[in-house]
């Protein structure tokens, strides 16, 4: 069971923009860095955002994330086919021992 | 460039000890750099950390899967691995090993393994 809540569904039609959430607490998002991760369907997840908001070499600017007090978001611009996929967010948490934890996770549909 | 390679049984049966091993190829482990980490998938599910091991040993747990892991590392051999004891049902699930990079605590997974499917069944 996640401390990390996503909405399990989120959609749009080509070229528009769609937001995630992920709503934590003060000993995870509240703290530290917030990651981000897309799996496409059959394959192993891959890093989108580091560090609240910054994309890894080779990962589109359409791609951002931000971060205020205890929640995240990730934001896909100009949404195409190819990001039909599944988004996860992650973070360190200190409660009660140290931890990684991923979100539940939100499946992006794209109409 | 850096990868990772899952390896071990596809099926184990109910009460037995899982056990996966990790391959890491094009790089050393032994850097201060980085945790190696493990990820599981049930199917239709999402993603759950399982923990990370750091080359010298020094280990993170989910806490809810503590009672029953071990992650140990070779260094020689550039490897490490996964036991998960007194396995149920609830343990069948696509298998990652990953590279977990560190900013104090532990952060981003930035390369991973293909993936391997363990099924849990007599």
């Amino acid at each position: 069971q996640s401390v990390l809540t996503q909405p399990p569904s989120a959609s749009g039609t080509p070229g528009q923009r769609v937001t995630i959430s992920c709503s934590g607490s003060s000993s995870n998002i509240g703290t530290y860095y917030v990651y981000w991760y897309r799996q496409l369907p059959g394959t192993a997840p891959k890093l989108l955002i580091y560090r609240n908001n910054q994309r890894p070499s080779g990962v589109p600017d359409r791609f951002s994330g931000s971060k205020s007090g205890t929640s995240a978001s990730l934001a896909i611009s100009g949404l195409r086919s190819e990001d039909e996929a599944d988004y996860y967010c992650a973070a360190w948490d200190d409660s009660p021992s140290g931890h990684y934890v991923f979100g539940t996770g939100t499946k992006v549909t794209v109409l | 460039q850096l990868q990772l390679q899952e390896s071990g049984p596809g099926l184990v049966k109910p009460s037995e000890t899982l056990s996966l091993t990790c391959t890491v190829s094009g790089g050393s482990m032994s850097s201060s750099d980085y945790y190696w980490g493990w990820v599981r998938q049930p199917p239709g599910k999402g993603l759950e950390w399982i923990g990370s091991i750091y080359y010298i040993g020094n280990t993170y747990y989910n806490p809810s899967l503590k009672s029953r892991v071990t992650i140990s590392v070779d260094t020689s051999k550039n490897q490490f691995s996964l036991k998960v004891n007194s396995v149920t049902a609830a343990d069948t699930a696509v298998y990652y090993c990953a590279r977990h990079e560190i900013e104090g605590t532990l952060a981003g997974f930035d390369v991973w393994g293909q993936g391997t499917m363990v099924t849990v069944s007599s």
